[in-house]
C-alpha cells in the first residue's frame, strides 16, 4: 500500500525558511509525480508544485522564487523548502502523489508566527 | 490561472437524499491529449483529503458507485445518489489541464 508522511516543524518565524520532508513507504518516487498542496484556514487549496520521477521539478509562479523542492532517492523521500515565510504561509501542507493525487499524506499544520 | 467556481458552498442533506455539487472552470478543461484532468477529493473531518473521481467521470476502485462525475469542457457536476453518513465533509474540484493547478473553493456537505 502506497503511504505518504508529512514530517517538519510546526512553528516557524516570520522571514524564515519552511521546511518538510515527506516520506513514501509502498512505492519508488523515481516514479511517477510527488507534489506540495496546502491548505489555508478556511478551506482554500492551492497546488504548490511537484518533482517528476526523472527528478525535474514544476512550481506555482505565486510563489515566484521561494520554493524549492527536492528529493533523496535513498531514502525515497522528497521535500519542500518555501523560503522568507510570512503570516500568509500559515497552512496544513500537503504532500500527494501524481496529477490527480491518488493518494495524500496526513498533513501538517504549520503556524508562522514570531 | 484558470478559476474554478463550486455551488453550493454549503449542503445540508437528510442521509438517502441525493446530491450535487457544481464546477464551473474559467476555461475549458479539456487538453490537447483529449483528456480532460477534472479531479473530485473529499477531505472528512479531521482526516486528510481522499481521493474520489478523475478525468470527470473515473471512480477509484475503493469510490461506492452512489457516486458519479459528469460534465464537459467547463461544467461539471459531482452527484452522491443517496447520501450516507461516511459522505460528509468537504468536496472540492481540482483540474490538472492548466498549469498551475487550481483547485474549486469547496463544498461543505453536512447531515441533515
Amino acid at each position: 500500500e502506497v503511504q505518504l508522511q508529512e514530517s517538519g516543524p510546526g512553528l516557524v518565524k516570520p522571514s524564515q525558511s519552511l521546511s518538510l520532508t515527506c516520506s513514501v513507504t509502498g512505492y519508488s518516487i523515481t516514479s511517477n509525480y510527488w507534489g506540495w498542496i496546502r491548505k489555508f484556514p478556511g478551506n482554500k487549496m492551492e497546488w504548490m508544485g511537484y518533482i517528476s520521477y526523472s527528478g525535474s521539478t514544476s512550481y506555482n509562479p505565486s510563489l515566484k522564487s521561494r520554493i524549492s523542492i527536492t528529493r533523496d532517492t535513498s531514502k525515497n523521500q522528497f521535500f519542500l523548502q518555501l523560503n522568507s515565510v510570512t503570516t500568509e504561509d500559515t497552512a496544513t501542507y500537503y504532500c500527494a502523489r501524481g496529477y490527480s493525487g491518488d493518494y495524500w499524506g496526513q498533513g501538517v499544520m504549520v503556524t508562522v508566527s514570531s | 490561472d484558470v478559476v474554478m467556481t463550486q455551488t453550493p458552498v454549503s449542503l445540508s442533506l437528510a442521509i438517502g437524499q441525493p446530491a450535487s455539487i457544481s464546477c464551473k472552470s474559467s476555461q475549458s478543461l479539456l487538453g490537447t491529449s483529449g483528456k480532460t484532468f477534472l479531479n473530485w477529493i473529499l477531505q472528512r473531518p479531521g482526516q486528510s483529503p481522499k481521493r474520489l473521481i478523475y478525468q470527470v467521470s473515473k471512480l477509484y476502485s475503493e469510490v461506492p458507485d452512489r457516486f458519479s462525475g459528469s460534465g464537459s469542457e467547463t461544467e461539471f457536476t459531482l452527484k452522491i445518489s443517496r447520501v450516507e453518513a461516511e459522505d460528509l465533509g468537504v468536496y472540492y474540484c481540482w483540474q490538472g489541464t492548466h498549469f498551475p493547478q487550481t483547485f474549486g473553493g469547496g463544498t461543505k456537505l453536512e447531515l441533515k
